[in-house]
């Protein structure tokens, strides 16, 4: 059965430092998502993508967060400088088409930020 | 402001015994809902969905939920729980203006099985 994967499963990186998490969404799939979940809370939207282009945001995803679909087939979420309070799990999903259809999840990358 | 309730953050039951978690949602539009299971260490397996028609969804490992629209509730069930089931369990609801185009989720329940 196809999947969403996830490169790394864990990243540690410094203060200030750039990250870049990576996707593989389901091939067929048209939109793509990233979710985070600090630890001990709920699971948070941040942003959609479809056709090459940010369909909604919340208000997590600022300016020090951008995606990214480069090649047709990852999705990228790139945080420009990271900070403590942006250690996470954070996990990418994908759906098919519009309507009555289901978020599939990958299996997320834990960002710890020293 | 749309938002998912589950009260319950941690249960504990014995296997084989029947097992009910709660998830309230505030939503304008009739809502999408979705029951989400996490295992540690991996993501989030979907276990039911419902969109509209039948109140009573059966889904993957022998789950099932009701949404029941005069009390905004979406509760899962299992008659008999194994050891296998214990993980945290989440709720969401579909994203505004009637699409599902972001997920809000509820905190969680973390589902304990005594043997």
């Amino acid at each position: 059965e196809p999947e969403v994967t996830q490169t790394p499963s864990h990243q540690v990186t410094q203060m200030g430092q750039e990250v870049i998490l990576r996707c593989v969404p389901i091939s067929n799939h048209l939109y793509f998502y990233w979710y985070r979940q600090i630890l001990g809370q709920k699971v948070e939207f941040l942003v959609s993508f479809y056709n090459n282009e940010i369909s909604e945001k919340s208000e997590i995803f600022d300016d020090q967060f951008s995606v990214e679909r480069p090649d047709g087939s990852n999705f990228t979420l790139k945080i420009r400088s990271t900070k403590l309070e942006d250690s996470a799990m954070y996990f990418c999903a994908s759906m098919r088409e519009w309507g009555s259809d289901t978020q599939y999840f990958g299996p997320g990358t834990r960002l710890t930020v020293l | 402001a749309q938002s998912v309730t589950q009260p319950d953050i941690h249960i504990t039951v014995s296997e084989g015994a029947s097992l009910e978690l709660r998830c309230n949602y505030s939503y304008g539009a009739t809502p999408y809902l979705f029951w989400y299971v996490q295992s540690p260490g991996q993501g989030l397996q979907l276990l039911l969905k419902y969109f509209s028609g039948d109140t009573l969804v059966q889904g993957i490992k022998g789950f099932e939920a009701e949404f029941k629209r005069s009390q905004s509730s979406f509760n899962l069930r299992k008659p008999s729980v194994h050891w296998s089931d214990a993980a945290e369990y989440f709720c969401a609801v579909g994203g505004y203006g009637g699409s599902q185009g972001n997920l809000i989720f509820g905190k969680g329940t973390k589902l304990s099985v005594k043997p």
